[in-house]
C-alpha cells in the first residue's frame, strides 16, 4: 500500500502570496488531518477533513483553509503569507471511524519558506 | 483544553543503559495516548499506543491516570533508538483526527 503522499516537498514564496499544498491519503482512508511543525511551537493541529467535511479545527487564523475531494485527497491553502508561516506542514490520514485500528499515518511533509 | 508536556527537550544515555522519556498530560476526560517517533530523515511514525498495551522495539509505556502520565521506557537503549520522540493525546468525544502533541524529546544513545 502506498503511504501518505504530500506535494510539493519544498516551496518558496514571498510575503503576501498564497500557497496550496496537496495531500493524498492512504487508499481507503477517509480522514485527513493537517499539522504545522515549527521549532518554536512544535506540532500544532490545523484541521481535519472527513468525507469532504471539516470535522475539527485548530486555533489558526482564517488565512488557513482546506478542503477535501470525493477521492479523499485534501488540499490546504494559506493566503496572504506571513514570514511566520514558514514551517513544515504535515498531513496524516486515517480510516476515520471509531475502530481501534484508527491511527494516523503521516506524510513526509511540505517545507514552506516565506521570504 | 488538553495539554501534553514533555519536560526534557534533550536526553542522552549510553548504549545498554535504561531510558525513560517523560510525558505528562492534562485532560479532564479519558484520553487516548500515543508515542510517535521520527528517525533522521524519516517521517513521523507511530511507536505505540496505550490501548494496545504492547512492547514495540523493546519500548513500553503505561498510562497512569492518577499521575496523568504516559512515560516511555526501555530497559537497554540501543544506538538505533536515537531519534525525536513525541507524546500525543487524542481527547474523547468528537476529537476524531485531532492529536495534541508535546514539544518532543531528542534522544541520543551514545556507543
Amino acid at each position: 500500500k502506498a503511504g501518505v503522499t504530500q506535494t510539493p516537498r519544498y516551496l518558496i514564496k514571498t510575503r503576501g502570496q498564497q500557497v496550496t499544498l496537496s495531500c493524498s491519503p492512504i487508499s481507503g482512508h477517509r480522514s485527513v488531518s493537517w499539522y504545522q511543525q515549527t521549532p518554536g511551537q512544535g506540532l500544532q493541529f490545523l484541521f481535519e477533513y472527513f468525507s469532504e467535511t471539516q470535522r475539527n479545527k485548530g486555533n489558526f487564523p482564517g488565512r488557513f483553509s482546506g478542503r477535501q475531494f470525493s477521492n479523499s485527497r485534501s488540499e490546504m491553502n494559506v493566503s496572504t503569507l506571513e514570514l511566520g508561516d514558514s514551517a513544515l506542514y504535515l498531513c496524516a490520514s486515517q480510516t476515520g471511524g471509531s475502530e481501534a485500528k484508527n491511527i494516523q499515518y503521516f506524510g513526509a511533509g511540505t517545507r514552506l519558506s516565506v521570504l | 483544553a488538553q495539554r501534553v508536556t514533555q519536560p526534557e527537550k534533550l536526553l542522552s544515555v549510553f548504549k545498554g543503559a535504561p531510558v525513560e522519556l517523560k510525558c505528562n498530560y492534562s485532560y479532564s476526560g479519558s484520553p487516548e495516548l500515543f508515542w510517535y517517533v521520527q528517525y533522521s530523515r524519516q517521517r513521523l511514525q507511530l511507536l505505540l499506543r496505550h490501548i494496545s498495551r504492547e512492547s514495540i522495539k523493546g519500548f513500553t509505556a503505561d498510562l497512569n491516570k492518577g499521575e496523568t502520565s504516559f512515560h516511555l521506557k526501555k530497559p537497554f537503549a540501543q544506538e538505533e533508538d536515537s531519534a525525536m520522540y513525541y507524546c500525543a493525546l487524542k481527547a474523547g468525544g468528537t476529537s476524531y483526527g485531532k492529536l495534541t502533541f508535546g514539544q518532543g524529546t531528542i534522544l541520543t544513545v551514545h556507543p
